[in-house]
């Protein structure tokens, strides 16, 4: 079974700090997906990438694929507090042809003024 | 706004009951998955559905089953309700099977006591 690992699983930060978020993942893959989810709330999508050496950003936010290593990052750049949410990554195996993803076990951010 | 509705949003069951879970997804939106997202945890993938037929399932229990109507709603249904089935349910559709933008609905709180 595909397994993702998230890490760290706790983060807790100052305003205006970097920080970087990563995401392993066990299996071939093509389709990584980052969310955010409030509490109480559902997931909010924040990137798609789709192919080895993607790269996107959004905001303070950036997020980066390398398929070779099986690894993604979620950079943060001079956080604010609005970005206090938790995070997870979601893998969609190659040899799926559905929406079954794997969702990493979640980074919970607290960025603190 | 991802345009899909769950409901309801919150609800408690006694164990041994049943429960259905309900979905309504975007016209065109022929693929729709169905996501356990105990406390704390990652979404862990149920099922999908694809025009109207089982396409993929995770490791639940048949006790979890679907339907999926022409309609693009949808259903979960949970038999003999376990404490354990104590979590937030998160539907997800999009206009293809493979699709690279999912869309989230804001899901359904469970509590079994």
């Amino acid at each position: 079974e595909l397994k993702v690992e998230q890490n760290p699983l706790f983060l807790s930060m100052q305003e205006g700090k970097n920080y970087t978020i990563y995401c392993n993942y066990s299996t071939t893959s093509d389709r990584l997906y980052w969310y955010r989810q409030d509490p109480g709330k559902s997931l909010e999508s924040l990137f798609v990438l789709l192919s080895n050496g993607a790269v996107k950003q959004e905001g303070r936010l950036m997020a980066s694929l390398d398929t070779k290593a099986r690894l993604s990052t979620l950079h943060i750049t001079a956080a604010v507090h609005d970005l206090s949410a938790t995070y997870f990554c979601a893998v969609a195996p190659s040899t799926n042809t559905g929406n079954q993803f794997y969702f990493g076990t979640g980074t919970s951010l607290t960025v603190i003024p | 706004e991802t345009g899909v509705t769950q409901s309801p949003t919150h609800l408690i069951k006694t164990r041994g009951q049943q429960v259905t879970l309900r979905c309504s997804s975007q016209s065109g939106h022929n693929t729709v998955s169905w996501y356990q997202q105990a406390l704390g945890q990652g979404p862990q993938f149920i099922f999908q559905y694809y025009r109207e037929e089982e396409n993929g399932r995770g490791n639940f229990p048949p006790r979890f089953s679907g339907l999926q109507f022409p309609n693009y709603s949808s259903e979960l249904n949970v038999n003999a309700l376990e404490l354990d089935d104590s979590a937030l349910y998160l539907c997800a559709s999009s206009p293809t099977r493979s699709g690279n933008t999912i869309y989230f609905g804001e899901g359904s709180w469970l509590t079994v006591v």
